[in-house]
């Protein structure tokens, strides 16, 4: 199972992102998939999945309104358009497999800065 | 949705056992037997040690072992080593298609 997340960067408050992540070596689309973000220093918090399909998507009240999560099965890779950044966004940001209500597959994640 | 309680930190010497708790509420921890344990060293990417309160993924020791009561779920560490020094995570899902994260514990091996 591999997983390599992109597109982490500064960006000033406001603005918008978009993280990728593709996924390699396991049956992609018979698997629900995460975004998980760790602030520095602090502890991880779950942001959004989305279901095998692409069409169920869930999301944590701090970034619903704001983030969507989707995936391409086709291409084996699952995205987070994130608009309204906030400095409370800064985070590295982890995509995972779900597994059994379980998370693996963990990569080293992307950076997010949010700052003026 | 707040996050689950864990203690700061946990200690212990080679050989010995430690266990940590992490408690939520009927809602998440209580109302479903989907915790989740992780593992992290500084600096590196969390690992799944424990899935569904108590099962363990392929290559993960059997001197780890997860247990839940109530709304609290716990971590054993039997058999303490030098390289189980890490960060534990626990995380329950919480109903409505949403999960909740623990806030930590450092383990230190004395």
């Amino acid at each position: 199972v591999q997983l390599v997340e992109s597109g982490g960067e500064l960006v000033q408050p406001g603005g918008s992102l978009r993280l990728s992540c593709a996924a390699s070596g396991f049956n992609f689309r018979g698997y629900w998939m995460h975004w998980v973000r760790q602030t520095p220093g602090k502890g991880l918090v779950w942001v959004s999945r989305v279901d095998n399909a692409g069409s169920g998507t869930i999301y944590a009240d701090s970034v619903k309104g704001r983030f969507t999560i989707s995936r391409d099965n086709a291409k084996n890779t699952v995205s987070l358009q994130m608009n309204s950044l906030r400095a409370e966004d800064t985070a590295v940001y982890y995509c995972v497999r779900d597994v059994s209500y379980g998370m693996d597959g963990w990569g080293q994640g992307t950076t997010v800065t949010v700052s003026s | 949705q707040s996050a689950l309680t864990q203690p700061p930190s946990a200690s212990g010497s080679p050989g010995q056992s430690v266990t940590i708790s992490c408690t939520g509420t009927s809602g998440d921890v209580g109302g479903y037997n989907y915790v989740s344990w992780y593992q992290q060293y500084l600096g590196k990417a969390p690992k799944l040690m424990i899935y569904e309160v108590s099962k363990r993924p392929s290559g993960v020791p059997d001197r780890f072992s997860g247990s839940k009561s109530g709304n609290t779920a716990s971590l054993t560490v039997s058999g303490l080593q030098a390289e189980d020094e890490a960060d534990y995570y626990c995380c329950s899902y919480a109903g409505s298609n949403t999960y909740v994260f623990g806030t930590g514990t450092k383990v230190t091996v004395l």
